[in-house]
């Protein structure tokens, strides 16, 4: 089975800090998602990665970037954290390129979600 | 940005009732997926449903497409106590990202 970690559950940061949120995948997956998600919003996607050093923006970009140096390491970086980043992020993987039978993109695997509180 | 738009947004039914509920977009589509996220946690996938196709089953799981409404339905069968939920529904528009609704609460009353 597909595994998603995602390195916290749980985090609090102060306002200002720089905070790393880590996810990993175990399928050798080509796509990688970072979203949140806030009450009545849904989710957001933040910014997605569909290979190794390879990011695109999603919908709500500012205040982020993402790092992915190896093909099961997606990071996601607050660069200086304020209040009204305070959500739940999940982080997911799916199944990209040729060996898709669907098209590029497929069914996603989530982590558990990282609800970060700053304060 | 494109996202699927799930109608009704809360529902409380009785167990063993049936539980119906809709996903409308705007653009043409590769699939359209439904995921569940029981509170607090990940989302788990159900089921994907293909432009091509306009009815998949899985298990207790109805999902039916009409890609000339642009509207999609995910109908959970003879409902458990297990599958209160958030619910949602994912647009694949074919550039390598899910667009996903706001979410679709459903309670279930033992």
């Amino acid at each position: 089975d597909v595994k998603v970690t995602q390195s916290s559950r749980y985090l609090v940061k102060r306002t200002g800090e720089k905070v790393f949120l880590e996810c990993v995948q175990d399928m050798d997956h080509e796509n990688m998602f970072w979203y949140r998600q806030d009450p009545g919003l849904g989710l957001r996607l933040i910014y997605f990665s569909y290979d190794v050093k390879m990011k695109e923006k999603g919908d709500i970009p500012e205040g982020y970037s993402v790092s992915r140096e190896k093909k099961e390491r997606f990071s996601l970086i607050l660069e200086s954290a304020s209040t009204n980043q305070t959500s739940m992020y999940l982080c997911a993987s799916s199944l990209g390129g040729a060996f898709n039978p669907f098209g590029r993109s497929a069914e996603a695997f989530f982590g558990q979600g990282t609800r970060l509180t700053v304060v | 940005s494109q996202q699927g738009e799930e109608d009704p947004q809360a529902l409380s039914i009785q167990e063993g009732e049936n539980a119906t509920m809709n996903c409308s977009y705007k653009t043409s589509i590769n699939n359209l997926q439904w995921y569940r996220q029981n509170s607090g946690r990940g989302l788990v996938h159900l089921i994907l449903i293909r432009s091509n196709e306009r009815e998949k089953h899985s298990g207790r799981l109805r999902v039916t497409l009409d890609t000339s409404k642009k509207s999609s339905s995910l109908l959970i069968t003879a409902s458990r106590a297990a599958d209160t939920a958030s619910y949602f529904c994912a647009t694949d528009f074919g550039n390598n990202r899910l667009a996903f609704g706001k979410g679709n609460q459903v309670v279930v009353i033992p």
